[in-house]
């Protein structure tokens, strides 16, 4: 079965600062998707960024990309000039087809004024 | 384009009473996801439906749960009899259904408490 990590559970970050978060997964399969979905506080859950397994280029949504190393099996989010509504829980996600999501335990990131 | 709609927002029920959840999916979306989010940890997906059909329930405790999406648009998700160990955020999503590898959007969720 696939799974998803995330081993950071918690991290704190400058306004304004660049911050980095760590995603690992495990899979058998050579072609997937990965995902990275924000969820602040109390409010509902939304996607940040999409990666296919096979494309080697690595994904950008402004502020947002990620660093996809597939042999590593890593899939870390890096958030450029942090801002205060960047606040919230961060879920890495894995899916082959069939579009079965297995999540990450989360990071909870906060942005500090 | 209006989003996934979930209610209620909150509920509190006791142990063994039974409760139910309604989630409206995007327009047009034919997969329509449930998941249990415990506190603390990530969506754990319960049944997947495409259109009216069951795709995947491998994760619902059928002895308790149940679920179904009538006429392939809207769904209940139904606890009866609930337990203490069911608290938790109960999140209905939905995708378009045509690649098998489509993106989830996510309703806001029903926070459920058992007391």
């Amino acid at each position: 079965a696939q799974t998803v990590t995330q081993s950071q559970p918690e991290m704190s970050v400058q306004e304004a600062e660049t911050v980095t978060l760590s995603c690992t997964y495990d899979t058998s399969e050579s072609n997937y998707y990965l995902f990275w979905y924000k969820q602040p506080p109390s409010r509902q859950m939304i996607l940040v960024i999409r990666q296919e397994a096979y494309k080697q280029q690595n994904a950008t949504e402004n502020r947002f990309s990620v660093n996809f190393q597939k042999a590593a099996k890593s899939f870390s989010l890096k958030i450029s000039d942090s801002q205060l509504g960047d606040t919230a829980m961060y879920f890495c996600a894995f899916m082959e087809y069939g579009n079965k999501l297995v999540f990450g335990a989360g990071t909870i990131l906060r942005v500090k004024s | 384009e209006a989003g996934v709609a979930q209610s209620p927002r909150y509920k509190i029920i006791e142990k063994r009473q039974s409760v139910a959840f309604w989630c409206n999916p995007i327009s047009g979306h034919a997969t329509l996801y449930w998941y249990q989010q415990i506190l603390g940890q990530g969506p754990k997906l319960l049944i997947q439906f495409q259109n009216n059909g069951v795709v995947d329930d491998s994760q619902l405790p059928k002895d308790r749960f149940s679920a179904e999406r009538l006429k392939g648009v809207d769904s209940t998700l139904k606890i009866q009899p609930a337990k203490l160990e069911d608290s938790a955020v109960y999140l209905c999503a939905s995708s378009t259904g045509v690649t098998g590898t489509d993106t989830q959007y996510f309703g806001p969720g029903t926070r459920l408490t058992v007391l």
